[in-house]
């Protein structure tokens, strides 16, 4: 079974605080994906990545950066954290590139920003 | 730009009621499908997917989906649900426009009364 873990599933921060959110997959997966998921938006795809030290910006990159310095491993930065990043983060991964390929989630961090 | 729409957000019923939820997206070329489950404190899985051929596709749990091309539509069905299907459901579409970014619906939180 693929695994995807994240470092936390709840996190406190203040603002103008840096952040860093983690993600480990077990599987050798190529692409791996940071979403953040708010109540009647669904999951709207921050960054994403299809190799090592490879990223692309998704659909909202405003406010965080990406790191990928080992295949398993995929980091979400927020620079300065803000109220408005309040939200749930997961992070996901998927074998190969195309658009059949099935991803995979993690659980999930739950960020609060004060 | 792309999106996909879900028509419920939230949606009651009682064991053993038929289940129909819509998803409709708005890219005009070929494209992959999916729904995503996510279960009460668990992760977001893959509940079924269409790639090509039978538009009539079965996923796990007694779940099938429908892709009427001509209604750019994939609507998920179940003859008889349970208060175990009691989750949130997340039609998701990768168009094929050269990249791998998937985009989801709002969901559609489903609540089966025992």
């Amino acid at each position: 079974d693929v695994k995807v873990t994240q470092s936390s599933r709840y996190l406190v921060k203040r603002t103008g605080e840096k952040v860093f959110l983690e993600c480990v997959q077990d599987m050798d997966h190529e692409n791996m994906f940071w979403y953040r998921q708010d109540p009647g938006l669904g999951l709207r795809l921050i960054y994403f990545s299809y190799d090592v030290k490879m990223k692309e910006k998704g659909d909202i990159p405003e406010g965080y950066s990406v790191s990928r310095e080992k295949k398993e491993r995929f980091s979400l930065i927020l620079e300065s954290a803000s109220t408005n990043q309040t939200s749930m983060y997961l992070c996901a991964s998927s074998l190969l590139a195309g658009e059949q390929e099935t991803q995979y989630f993690g659980p999930g961090t739950r960020l609060l920003v004060l | 730009a792309q999106s996909v729409s879900q028509h419920n957000h939230h949606v009651i019923l009682s064991e053993a009621a038929s289940l129909e939820l819509g998803c409709n997206y708005s890219y005009g070329g070929t494209v992959n499908l999916f729904w995503y489950v996510q279960y009460p404190g668990q992760h977001l899985q893959l509940l079924l997917k269409y790639f090509s051929g039978d538009p009539l596709v079965k996923g796990i749990k007694g779940f099938e989906a429908e892709f009427i091309k001509s209604k750019f539509s994939f609507n998920l069905r179940k003859p008889s649900v349970q208060w175990s299907d009691t989750a949130e459901y997340f039609c998701a579409v990768t168009p094929y426009t050269g990249g791998f970014k998937t985009i989801f619906g709002a969901g559609t939180r489903l609540f089966v009364k025992a």
